[in-house]
């Protein structure tokens, strides 16, 4: 089945440790989302990929970056882990003009922050 | 701006109820509304949308919603409630960019005793 996978589930990581998630997707879908999602509110979107086009949201941190090197994968990476970064985050994808909006979400990397 | 509201933070309901969560919209030309269900420590998994035509959407898991354009509402609505309907439920609005982004409501959590 098509998907959206994110590697790990479950990350743990020490202040201020460098740390990257991942992930993929097998629908060839060319929009990929990352977001941070904490206890229980609404996800937050830090950024998008458009194609290659890289699209970071007004009001993300620079602790956070990401990296798409094809279609499928995406990483994120949290240079300086605080504990305030402690989330879920998400992963979604979408196809331009044709899902039309709707977006299709992986199972979430919980992050922990020691 | 494309907005969408979500008025309760909490619904109860008995199983076997009929149950409703509330979500009110705000845009500029033709909304892209989404219902989207998250269970603990999962990513959100889609259950409608309305692009256009019937005004009552039908989605998975038994759950349809009402687009009201004079009431500006997309209320979720299901017949019967289960005790595994208990979740965290998300409105969200297609922005009106030239991207797929997704304006989220705050989020409603639905809880249905047995």
């Amino acid at each position: 089945d098509a998907m959206v996978i994110q590697n790990p589930r479950y990350q743990v990581t020490q202040f201020g440790k460098p740390v990257t998630l991942s992930c993929s997707q097998t629908l060839n879908h060319n929009v990929m989302y990352w977001y941070q999602q904490k206890s229980s509110q609404a996800p937050k979107l830090l950024f998008h990929y458009y194609d290659k086009d890289f699209n970071n949201e007004a009001d993300t941190p620079d602790n956070f970056q990401s990296r798409r090197p094809n279609t499928s994968f995406c990483f994120l990476d949290i240079r300086s882990p605080g504990l305030g970064d402690a989330a879920m985050y998400l992963c979604a994808t979408s196809r331009d003009v044709i899902t039309l909006g709707q977006q299709f979400f992986g199972p979430g990397t919980r992050l922990t922050v020691l | 701006a494309q907005s969408v509201a979500q008025p309760e933070d909490q619904v109860n309901v008995a199983e076997g109820n009929p149950l409703t969560v509330k979500c009110t919209y705000s845009v500029s030309g033709n909304p892209y509304l989404f219902w989207y269900v998250q269970y603990p420590n999962r990513g959100l998994q889609f259950l409608l949308k309305y692009i256009t035509g019937d005004n009552l959407v039908k989605g998975s898991y038994g759950f349809e919603a009402e687009f009201n354009k004079s009431q500006t509402s997309f209320h979720l609505k299901k017949p019967s409630a289960l005790v595994s309907d208990s979740a965290l439920y998300f409105c969200a609005v297609r922005d009106d960019g030239s991207t797929d982004k997704l304006i989220f409501g705050t989020g409603t959590r639905l809880q249905v005793f047995p």
